[in-house]
C-alpha cells in the first residue's frame, strides 16, 4: 500500500524557518519524481516545487513565490523527502501536502498533509 | 506560466442527475511526440486528501467509478459525473503537468440541489 507521512508542520512566527519530511513506502522511492503542493486556508491547491530522481540528475524546481527561500530535497536511502522553508511569510500558511509521481502524472497520490501556520 | 481556468465555480446538482466541470488552458498542453494531453482532474473532499480521477484528459484512475469521464478539444476540457451520487460532492481540480510550473485550476465545488 502506498504511504505517504508528513510531519513538521506546526506554528513559527514571520522571518523564521521550519523544515517538512516526507516519509514514503509502498513504493520504490528513488524511482519517482516528488513534489510539494500547499493550499491556504479556503483557497486551491498549489505547486511548490519538486525534485526529481537522482538519474536524472537530482535537480530541483521551485514556484516563483518560494523560489530562493524554499529547498526540497531527498534521501533515498531513508525515502523521505524534506522541505526546508527559510524567510517564511504570513502567506505562507497552509496545509503542505506530499506528493508523488507513479507513473500517471507527476503527482499521483498524495500524503494527508501537513499545517504550517506563520503568525506573531 | 500556463493558466488554467475552471468553470463554474461552484455548482448544484440533483443525485442521478448530469455535472460538467469546465477547464481551459491558456495555451496547448498537448505533447506531440506522444499525442496526448498533460492534464489530470482530482476530487478533493474535506479532511482528506486529493485524489488523481482522471489523466492524460481521459484516462480514468484504477478503482474510479465510471461515471466520471473527461474530454478534451484543443485547450478546452471537461469533467463529467454522468449520474451525481452524495459521495460526489467534493471540489473538482483540473492540472497540467505538461510544463513547469505545475499549475492547477481555482477549483469547482459541486453540491447536491
Amino acid at each position: 500500500e502506498v504511504q505517504l507521512v508528513e510531519s513538521g508542520g506546526g506554528l513559527v512566527n514571520p522571518g523564521g524557518s521550519l523544515r517538512l519530511s516526507c516519509v514514503a513506502s509502498g513504493f520504490t522511492f528513488s524511482s519517482v519524481w516528488m513534489s510539494w503542493v500547499r493550499q491556504a486556508p479556503g483557497m486551491g491547491l498549489v505547486w511548490v516545487g519538486r525534485v526529481n530522481r537522482k538519474i536524472d540528475g537530482g535537480t530541483t524546481d521551485y514556484a516563483a513565490p518560494v523560489k530562493d527561500r524554499f529547498t526540497i530535497s531527498r534521501d533515498d536511502s531513508k525515502n523521505t523527502l524534506f522541505l526546508q522553508m527559510d524567510s517564511l511569510k504570513i502567506e505562507d500558511t497552509a496545509i503542505y501536502y506530499c506528493t508523488a509521481g507513479l507513473g500517471k502524472t507527476e503527482i499521483d497520490f498524495w500524503g494527508q498533509g501537513t499545517l504550517v501556520t506563520v503568525s506573531s | 506560466d500556463i493558466v488554467m481556468t475552471q468553470s463554474p465555480d461552484s455548482l448544484a446538482v440533483s443525485l442521478g442527475e448530469r455535472a460538467t466541470i469546465n477547464c481551459k488552458s491558456s495555451q496547448s498542453v498537448l505533447y506531440s511526440s506522444d499525442n496526448k494531453n498533460y492534464l489530470a482532474w482530482y476530487q478533493h473532499k474535506p479532511g482528506q486528501p486529493p485524489q488523481l480521477l482522471i489523466y492524460w484528459a481521459s484516462t480514468r484512475e484504477s478503482g474510479v467509478p465510471d461515471r466520471f469521464s473527461g474530454s478534451a478539444s484543443g485547450t478546452d476540457f471537461t469533467l463529467t459525473i454522468s449520474s451525481l451520487q452524495a459521495e460526489d460532492v467534493a471540489v473538482y481540480y483540473c492540472h497540467q503537468y505538461y510544463s513547469s510550473p505545475l499549475t492547477f485550476g481555482g477549483g469547482t465545488k459541486v453540491e447536491i440541489k
